[in-house]
C-alpha cells in the first residue's frame, strides 16, 4: 500500500500570501494519479486537482498542482479568506490512499 | 447535475448490523466508479473501497477488506456500505463519492455524508 506523507502538518499564513503544501509518496505514483482536496468544517471534501496538475471544474486558477513520481505540491498563489481549511492528497494509481492532511490556518 | 444522496444518521449498538446507502442521479449510474471514505471524529480521510456498478467489480483497501461489504443495485442507482457486526470503533462519518471522470478515481462528486454512531 502506498503511504502518503503530507507536510507541514499545520501551516499558518496570512491572506494574500502564497501557500505551498507537500505530499510525498512511499513509492512512485503511476501516471501521476494524484489528487488534492479541500475540506472545511462540517462539509464534504471538494476535489481541487486531479492527475497531479489538472484543476477540477470551477476551481480558481490560484490553485495549482505539480510533481511526479513520489513528490507532489499544491500551491495556492494568493490566499483568500475562504482558502483556510484542511487539505488532503490522494493517490489512485495503486488502489488508493489519502495523506493525513495539512491544516492551513490564518496567522 | 450529478448528485449523490446518502441515507440518514444511524445510532447502533455494538454487534448490530447496518447497511447505509448512496443514491446517484444526474448521470449514467453504471458508468462510473463509486467509492466510500471514512472520517473518524476529528481525524483525516480514509479510503475504504470502490465499486463499478456496471459489473459490480469491487476493490477494497487492505485495511477494510473483510470488515465491510460494498455493493450496488443498478436498478435503483444505489450503492451500499454494510457491516455485519459493528464495533464502537466504526463510529465515524462515511462519505460516498463518484469518480470525477471515467477511469479516474479522483473523487469529484460527494454525498453529504452519513454519521454512524456505535455505542452501548
Amino acid at each position: 500500500e502506498i503511504v502518503l506523507t503530507q507536510s507541514p502538518g499545520t501551516l499558518s499564513l496570512s491572506p494574500g500570501e502564497r501557500a505551498t503544501l507537500s505530499c510525498r509518496a512511499s513509492q512512485s505514483v503511476s501516471s501521476a494519479y494524484l489528487a488534492w482536496y479541500q475540506q472545511k468544517p462540517g462539509q464534504a471534501p471538494r476535489l481541487l486537482i486531479y492527475g497531479a496538475s489538472s484543476r477540477a471544474t470551477g476551481i480558481p486558477d490560484r490553485f495549482s498542482g505539480s510533481g511526479s513520481g513520489t513528490d507532489f505540491t499544491l500551491t495556492i498563489s494568493r490566499l483568500e479568506p475562504e482558502d483556510f481549511a484542511v487539505y488532503y492528497c490522494q493517490q489512485y494509481g495503486s488502489s488508493s490512499t489519502f495523506g493525513q492532511g495539512t491544516r492551513l490556518e490564518i496567522k | 447535475e450529478v448528485q449523490l444522496v446518502q441515507s440518514g444518521a444511524e445510532v447502533k449498538k455494538p454487534g448490530e448490523s447496518l447497511k447505509i446507502s448512496c443514491k446517484g442521479s444526474g448521470y449514467r449510474f453504471t458508468s462510473y466508479w463509486i467509492g466510500w471514505v471514512r472520517q473518524m471524529p476529528g481525524k483525516g480521510l480514509e479510503w475504504m473501497g470502490i465499486i463499478y456498478p456496471g459489473d459490480s467489480d469491487t476493490r477494497y483497501s487492505p485495511s477494510f477488506q473483510g470488515q465491510v461489504t460494498i455493493s450496488a443495485d443498478k436498478s435503483i442507482s444505489t450503492a451500499y456500505l454494510q457491516w455485519s457486526s459493528l464495533k464502537a470503533s466504526d463510529t465515524a462519518m462515511y462519505y460516498c463519492a463518484r469518480e470525477y471522470s471515467s477511469e479516474n478515481w479522483a473523487l469529484g462528486y460527494w454525498g453529504q455524508g452519513t454519521l454512524v454512531t456505535v455505542s452501548s
